[in-house]
């Protein structure tokens, strides 16, 4: 079956790294993402990565992959208060699935 | 380029009503996508269709029917709104595994 699980809520100080995790079911994923959804706002994709990589490096933002434990996560390095927002991770096999959102707040 | 456009923007409906959500996109992407945002489910799958001609059933189909008469268009319609149906719906297209896009939301208030 088709499951993508996170952690509801993430709460860091700005400069400070934040990282944000996903587990995902279906072995057969060929790409995971993660999307930023900013209030009122629809999703925006942020970065992706193959099912083949263990890791992407994107300026500020660092994709990790664990094919064996079925495990995504995304660190934003230097979290400004413009990072604050929800974030989907997402697989897609035939289609597109995701995660329930992590809702990500930095405080001064 | 509009690259994908949802209408109205907003609504309340009647309970018992029919209402049909527009979803458009210009970028000529083979495969479109009706989800559902709601509080603490995340994005909940619909329907989907993978290319003009074709649709399928997502994780929560039941009282939403699609069509796909063209590449552009995909109407999402509610055949008799239920306030269960409060949510907000999101239209999204995609090319090939990487270009996907997410229309602005359609906020839907069902009294």
């Amino acid at each position: 079956g088709e499951d993508v699980e996170q952690s509801l809520f993430l709460s860091v100080r700005e400069g400070d790294s934040s990282v944000i995790n996903c587990t995902y079911t279906d072995s057969s994923s060929t790409y995971l993402y993660w999307y930023k959804q900013e209030p009122g706002a629809g999703l925006q994709l942020l970065t992706y990565i193959f099912s083949n990589m263990d890791m992407k490096q994107d300026q500020r933002l660092t994709v990790l992959l664990n094919k064996k434990d079925k495990h995504l996560s995304l660190r934003i390095a230097d979290t400004q208060t413009g990072d604050s927002a929800i974030y989907f991770c997402a697989e897609v096999t035939d289609k597109l699935i995701f995660g329930t959102g992590t809702r990500l707040q930095v405080f001064p | 380029i509009a690259g994908i456009t949802q209408a109205p923007t907003s609504q309340i409906l009647a309970a018992g009503r029919r209402m049909t959500l527009r979803c458009t996109q210009d970028m000529r992407h083979n495969a479109m996508y009706w989800y559902r945002q709601d509080l603490g489910l995340g994005l909940r799958l619909i329907h989907y269709s993978n290319t003009a001609g074709t649709t399928g059933k997502g994780e929560v189909p039941d009282g939403y029917s699609v069509s796909r008469a063209n590449t552009d268009d995909f109407p999402l319609t509610l055949a008799s709104a239920v306030p269960s149906q409060t949510s907000v719906y999101f239209c999204a297209s995609t090319r090939g595994l990487i270009e996907q896009y997410f229309g602005p939301g359609t906020r839907l208030t069902v009294t």
